[in-house]
């Protein structure tokens, strides 16, 4: 069956540190993948996304993403997080054409100051 | 920015009312969604329209109907709201074009009392 697994449900970090949010995927085909954030009492924005080419996709807000098809993963990743960055954070995957996105459950960041 | 309202932004009602909420854009996006989020079940697909009149159910659809009588618009209708139905609603498009990513509106806060 079709799923994204992000194993992380809450993360902590400090303000400068680096950060890695997970997301593993399971699907037969080879699947787009989207990574969103959502802050407290907004709606979902798109970070980033990949479908093929290069692995190491770059988003907005200085975010990255990086697909390893033989980990079916597609973490993201920070170099230095601010503490506007605290937010939940969503992996899905497109199915049936991306008619449809499978989500993961999401992942609650705090940025400590 | 995909010019996408939601309305109204707050409601409140009670057990067995009808409610409509309504999902408005500007940029004739073929595809429209309606997604619940719910603490510890992330966002659930509750119906879809991939065009006027065009619909098919997502994984939550029981209690809910839609209706698109118009590009532009895609409405959301409890029936007889129930306390489950209590829920932050997000409508979404989806482009089209390599990515078909979807983009959100800022989502309805429904209480059902």
């Amino acid at each position: 069956a079709q799923s994204v697994t992000q194993p992380d449900i809450h993360i902590t970090v400090s303000e400068g540190a680096s950060l890695e949010l997970r997301c593993n995927y399971s699907y037969g085909a080879t699947p787009y993948l989207f990574w969103y954030v959502q802050s407290p009492g907004q709606g979902l924005q798109l970070l980033l996304k990949y479908f093929s080419g290069d692995t190491l996709v770059q988003g907005i807000k200085g975010f990255e993403a990086e697909f390893k098809r033989s980990q079916s993963s597609f973490n993201l990743r920070k170099p230095s997080v601010h503490w506007s960055d605290a937010a939940e954070y969503f992996c899905a995957v497109g199915a049936g054409n991306n008619r449809k996105l499978i989500w993961g459950l999401g992942t609650s960041l705090a940025v400590n100051p | 920015d995909a010019g996408i309202t939601q309305s109204p932004r707050h409601k409140v009602t009670e057990t067995g009312t009808p409610v409509t909420l309504r999902c408005h854009q500007t940029e004739n996006h073929r595809y429209m969604y309606w997604y619940r989020q719910d603490p510890g079940h992330g966002l659930r697909l509750i119906h879809y329209s991939y065009g006027v009149k065009d619909t098919d159910k997502g994984e939550v659809s029981d209690g809910y109907s839609v209706s698109r009588s118009k590009t532009e618009d895609f409405l959301l209708t409890l029936e007889s709201a129930t306390s489950s139905q209590t829920s932050v609603y997000f409508c979404a498009i989806r482009t089209s074009g390599e990515y078909n990513e979807q983009f959100f509106g800022p989502g309805t806060r429904l209480t059902v009392l």
